[in-house]
């Protein structure tokens, strides 16, 4: 069902930077639409950590940051740590059929 | 404090029905929707379809239409994803979440635990 892809892997050291992106079409990201960013813990509530493309919610440490261009967006996390190894999910909405919400393939962010 | 809470895990045999929650605290609950997410076993997410607990609108995804029913009661506070008959395929966790600014969704429930096996 998804239509958003991701990698399914990163890895970075300790205090490195990565990047994960998010590759949509012109039915979603490309139409303008907002992506936002979700990192799941297990046995954990998802949490949101960027909405509309750029935007941290209150407590959601400035080494996470979000970027949009074309149809595809990313997500950088600077200054990597143990605590950030988890799997990270991009968010959007598609115009096509009725008009619904994707998601991304999903990405696993292993901290070396 | 803003939270959703869902129902405990279910173990469930094929054919049977099934109604999960999610109660919501900490906000006016009628004034934001509320979405459903699946997550099968080592697989990522997926929409199923979100309510409008003010209303009961709701709005499935093409892919879960007619196999699931989403409803919410707002003097309670809460919002539920109902099957009349299961699969084994409808195990996953399930997940409810609330729509936030620029359609995002902010707050999550715990996620529940559905495993339907004979």
């Amino acid at each position: 069902q998804s239509v958003l892809t991701q990698p399914p892997s990163v890895s970075g050291a300790p205090g490195q930077r990565v990047t994960i992106s998010c590759t949509g079409s012109s039915s979603n990201i490309g139409a303008g639409y907002d992506v936002h960013w979700y990192q799941l813990l297990p046995g954990t509530a998802p949490k949101l950590l960027i909405y509309g493309n750029t935007n941290r919610p209150s407590g959601v440490p400035a080494r996470f940051s979000g970027s949009k261009s074309g149809t595809s967006a990313s997500l950088a996390i600077t200054g990597l740590r143990a605590e950030d190894e988890a799997d990270y999910y991009c968010h959007s909405y598609d115009s096509s059929l009725s008009g619904w919400d994707v998601f991304g393939t999903g990405t696993k962010v292993t901290v070396l | 404090e803003v939270q959703l809470v869902q129902s405990g895990a279910e173990v469930k045999k094929p054919g049977e029905s099934l109604r999960i929650s999610c109660k919501g605290s900490g906000y006016s609950f009628s004034n934001y929707w509320i979405g459903w997410v699946r997550q099968m076993p080592g697989k990522g997410l997926e929409w199923m379809g979100i309510i409008n607990p003010g209303d009961s609108h709701t709005k499935n995804s093409p892919s879960f239409k007619g196999q699931v029913t989403i409803s919410a009661d707002k003097s309670i506070n809460t919002a539920y994803l109902q099957w009349s008959s299961l699969k084994a395929s409808d195990t996953a966790i399930y997940y409810c979440a609330r729509r936030g600014p620029r359609i995002s969704l902010d707050f999550w429930g715990q996620g529940t635990l559905v495993t339907v096996s004979s």
